[in-house]
């Protein structure tokens, strides 16, 4: 089976820093590759698919990046409001998910 | 406006037996795949099953193969999860979700129900 390693397992950041968080899967998935934003108490969220498409309505300040391994989602200026649990998610087979990222406001 | 809603949830004890099931509205239900995902209190997101559009293939996470069940009833919009000898370990909110691309099974999720909680305990 295909496992996904997220890092780090949480961050703190300022408001309007760069966030960075990795994904990697031990086997090659092409593009396969979703994002979710999880707020306290709430369901997942789509953030980004295809491992770089935005889903509709999600602000721009988020992006995906990467193929076959190695991915990464980046917000660029960190928000309040983004304040949540991120998972990625592999689909190329049946899916998995990453352990997941908490991301707070230092 | 694309809806699913799940229910059935509630507390049993081990060994015991539940019916989730989600009904969904807002879009053409025979069209897509549908996905059982479970979250354990404080835990991550784990993928539990899945269903093709037409129901003539199931697919099933090892931790529950051969004791949860996967069907849905297209004429009534709903899929359903039945789960069978629950453990402690099936403990969860349970959510279903509706992939972002027409008959394909393994997609990205672009709407999830608000969940059901199984408790099991004695």
């Amino acid at each position: 089976d295909i496992q996904m390693t997220q890092s780090p397992s949480s961050l703190s950041a300022s408001v309007g820093d760069r966030v960075t968080v990795t994904c990697r899967a031990s086997q090659g998935i092409s593009n396969s590759l979703a994002w979710y934003q999880q707020k306290p108490g709430k369901v997942p969220k789509l953030l980004i698919y295809a491992a770089s498409t935005l889903q509709s309505g999600v602000p721009s300040r988020f992006s995906g990046s990467g193929s076959g391994t190695d991915f990464t989602l980046t917000i660029d200026s960190l928000q309040p409001e983004d304040v949540a649990t991120y998972y990625c998610q592999k689909y190329n087979t049946a899916p998995t998910f990453g352990q997941g990222t908490k991301v707070e406001i230092k | 406006e694309v809806q699913l809603l799940e229910s059935g949830g509630g507390l049993v004890q081990p060994g015991g037996s539940l019916k989730l099931s989600c009904a969904a509205s807002g879009f053409t239900f025979s069209t897509y795949a549908m996905t059982w995902v479970r979250q354990a209190p404080g835990k991550g997101l784990e993928w539990v099953s899945a269903i093709s559009s037409a129901g003539g293939s199931t697919y099933y996470a090892d931790s529950v193969k051969g004791r949860f069940t996967i069907s849905r009833d297209n004429s009534k919009n709903t899929v359903y999860l039945q789960m069978n000898s629950l453990r402690a370990e099936d403990t969860a909110a349970y959510y279903c979700a509706k992939p972002g691309e027409q008959w394909l099974v393994f997609r990205h999720f672009d709407y999830w129900g608000q969940g059901t909680r199984v408790t099991v305990s004695s």
